[in-house]
């Protein structure tokens, strides 16, 4: 069945950096779209990056936009999240997505999460 | 301040029907799909809804979505405890170039 993974969350630092993994199996990576997608403790969800089915569209939310990066390797199954700068505010569970299409249809199945802490 | 807009709540006893808005724009649900997310406590987001009332298999008829201008709806009927969750509305806005999401509304089973 479709699974997603994620990894690579933790406690860090103001200002340092952090990539997020994500390994997915049971379904053809290359043919879908992906998504990051966040929730800050006790708050709603944010989206955070898209990458489209073979990489060549990529876009994110104004709040990462220039300190995060999404990425993915299609003969490894896996997508990424480099984070750099990161602030008290990007403190939030990440879920790595699939989505139904190419690019943007929606969002249909999610990982279990990763929790990412920032703080001194 | 989300780009749409959810009622931060809503009510109903077992068996009734509940709906929930999604208010937004031109550049979101006006000239985009819509879908519809359902987290129970604790647990990853879920799929409900896609191009504005579409169900994915697996999800039971008692949820519908329909989308009129730039305000999209989600319906739960026969309401059941199981139904207890944030759902959350999201659609591509042209104008951002990105993917929003509503604030997330609370269903409660009285």
């Amino acid at each position: 069945q479709v699974q997603v993974v994620e990894s690579g969350g933790g406690v860090v630092q103001p200002g340092r950096s952090l990539r997020l993994s994500c390994a997915a199996s049971g379904f053809t990576f290359r043919s879908y779209a992906m998504h990051w997608v966040r929730q800050a403790p006790g708050k709603g969800l944010e989206w955070v990056a898209i990458i489209s089915y073979d990489g060549s569209d990529k876009y994110c939310a104004e709040s990462v936009k220039g300190r995060f990066t999404i990425s993915r390797d299609n003969s490894k199954n896996t997508l990424f999240l480099q984070m750099n700068s990161l602030r008290a505010e990007d403190t939030a569970v990440y879920y790595c997505a699939r989505d139904l299409s190419l690019l943007f249809r929606g969002i249909k199945d999610w990982g279990q999460g990763t929790l990412v802490t920032v703080s001194s | 301040q989300s780009v749409l807009t959810q009622p931060p709540s809503v009510s109903a006893a077992p068996g009734q029907k509940v709906t929930i808005s999604c208010s937004g724009s031109s550049s979101n649900i006006g000239n985009n799909y819509v879908s519809w997310y359902q987290q129970l406590p604790g647990t990853a987001p879920k799929l409900l809804i896609y191009d504005n009332n579409k169900r994915p298999s697996g999800i039971p008829d008692r949820f519908s979505g329909s989308k009129s201008g730039t305000s999209a709806t989600l319906g739960i009927t026969g309401l059941q405890t199981g139904d207890e969750a944030d759902y959350y509305c999201g659609t591509w806005d042209s104008s951002l170039s990105a993917v929003v999401f509503g604030g997330g509304t609370k269903v409660t089973v009285l």
